[in-house]
């Protein structure tokens, strides 16, 4: 099973949206609607953003949300803040397996 | 709190094993599937496989299907990831994942990671 496939870049200035694609298949992202979403700085674990598809944990701003559409899913972050910049993985559930996105780094410009 | 704590970098030489621990505090271990997960320098996040440890039942990601091994202590509330046939290609960062049994591939919390460094 290959990687879900996420742009390499996004960037906006602050106060913009920036919207991360993440491409999969009716086998993964089209088949469940277990698709969760990843925020990494430099050095960092990963720290979970949205999961299941479009639910927030406690902690995380409204400013991040997340959809899908067939076998592709979108997370959005409005009123971008200098604290976004960060590389963006999405993933998601693939029957036994699960699988991550190339992954996104996002600039605040 | 809810924490999950690794063991430390490892160097091996190529062709060896590493294992790597994975210990949760502030947490019922049992309610939790633990994935392990890897990064390569500068490379995006791997899924290497998960294990659930009330039932001790692993699956692997094709890629590391023959290599890997995942297991759990229950009473030591530790799982374990052990890769073998090291290789330069397997220098990464691995973290091990807590993933709620109630939700769905959501991984929360992440270890801090182990470096793990293969050079002859």
């Amino acid at each position: 099973q290959s990687a879900l496939t996420q742009p390499p870049s996004a960037s906006g200035s602050p106060g913009q949206s920036v919207t991360i694609s993440c491409t999969g298949t009716s086998s993964d992202v089209g088949g469940y609607n277990y698709v969760s979403w990843y925020q990494q700085h430099p050095g960092k674990a990963p720290k979970l953003m949205i999961y299941e598809v479009s639910k927030r944990p406690s902690g995380v701003p409204d400013r991040f949300s997340g959809s899908k559409s067939g076998n592709t899913a979108s997370l959005t972050v409005s009123g971008l803040q200098a604290e976004d910049e960060a590389d963006y993985y999405c993933s998601s559930y693939a029957g036994t397996n699960s699988l991550f996105g190339t992954g996104t780094k996002v600039t605040v410009l | 709190q809810v924490q999950l704590v690794q063991s430390g970098a490892e160097v091996k030489r190529p062709g060896s094993s590493v294992k790597v621990s994975c210990k949760a505090s502030g947490v019922t271990f049992s309610n939790y599937i633990i994935s392990w997960v890897r990064q390569a320098p500068g490379q995006g996040l791997e899924w290497m496989g998960r294990i659930i440890p009330l039932l001790g039942i692993a699956n692997y990601a094709q890629n590391f299907q023959s290599r890997v091994t995942i297991t759990a202590d229950k009473s030591a509330s530790t799982a374990y990831m052990e890769l073998t046939s090291l290789t330069s290609e397997d220098t990464a960062v691995y973290y091990c994942a807590g993933d709620p049994r109630s939700v769905v591939n959501a991984f929360d919390p992440w270890g801090q990671g182990t470096l793990v460094t293969v050079s002859s």
